[in-house]
């Protein structure tokens, strides 16, 4: 099955642009990944959904304009733009793999976003 | 709107069984998949099992195959995972999630605030 690395952190400043990635493992170019944002002390929130060509279908409930998806090759970026203080959490990649008989959720390690 | 409240969460000894649960409201239950995802202190997030709109068909990770059952009532509105044989590695907030299918495969767009599970003597 595909594999989904994150880098653990990521840093920027206020009022600055970040982008944070998550790469497939080899094989998998195909797959679409989907970002969710996890502040502290709560459950995770769906931001949208990535391809190699980019969004795919609509952003999750109130998730900000500043947020942007594109996609390259095996890698899938998550653009956060004009950085806000409550910007600052974790960010996850999540796939699923397989069909009826094999299925299977996925995640990235996440990646830790700080805004100095 | 869409509210997913987990409960049943608590301590419970090495070797232990527990079963949590997750109410849903504002929306169709039965047209949904629904998933559990853990993640275990300061640790990232762990798909735990995934169950069809009908509860048909059930999947589970490695993890937990054998030892985990995801299985719902829909007369209820309730998404359940019975854990048996836990052990300390099960520590975990479990949350309830929401699955959207779309044609690439499922998302899950909505999700509980947690509970959390502590295997300890």
């Amino acid at each position: 099955q595909p594999v989904l690395t994150q880098p653990p952190s990521a840093s920027a400043s206020l009022g600055a642009s970040v982008t944070l990635t998550c790469s497939l493992s080899a094989g998998y170019s195909h797959y679409k990944v989907d970002w969710y944002q996890q502040r502290p002390g709560e459950g995770p929130r769906f931001l949208m959904r990535v391809g190699a060509g980019g969004i795919v279908g609509s952003k999750g409930d109130g998730t900000p304009d500043r947020f942007s998806v594109w996609g390259s090759g095996l890698n899938r970026y998550l653009t956060i733009h004009t950085l806000q203080e409550e910007d600052e959490c974790d960010y996850y990649c999540g796939a699923d793999h397989g069909g009826v008989s094999n299925f299977m959720g996925l995640f990235g390690g996440g990646t830790k976003l700080t805004v100095l | 709107q869409v509210q997913l409240m987990e409960s049943g969460g608590g301590v419970v000894q090495p070797g232990g069984s527990l079963r949590v649960s997750c109410a849903a409201s504002g929306f169709t239950f039965d047209d949904y998949a629904m998933y559990w995802v853990r993640q275990r202190p300061g640790k990232g997030l762990e798909w735990v099992a995934t169950t069809s709109n009908d509860g048909s068909n059930r999947y589970h990770a490695d993890s937990v195959k054998g030892r985990f059952a995801v299985s719902r009532d829909n007369s209820r509105n309730t998404l359940y995972l019975h854990m048996d044989s836990l052990t300390a590695e099960d520590t975990a907030v479990y949350y309830c999630a929401r699955a959207m299918r779309d044609d690439y495969g499922f998302f899950c767009d909505f999700w509980g605030q947690g509970t959390l599970v502590t295997v300890s003597s």
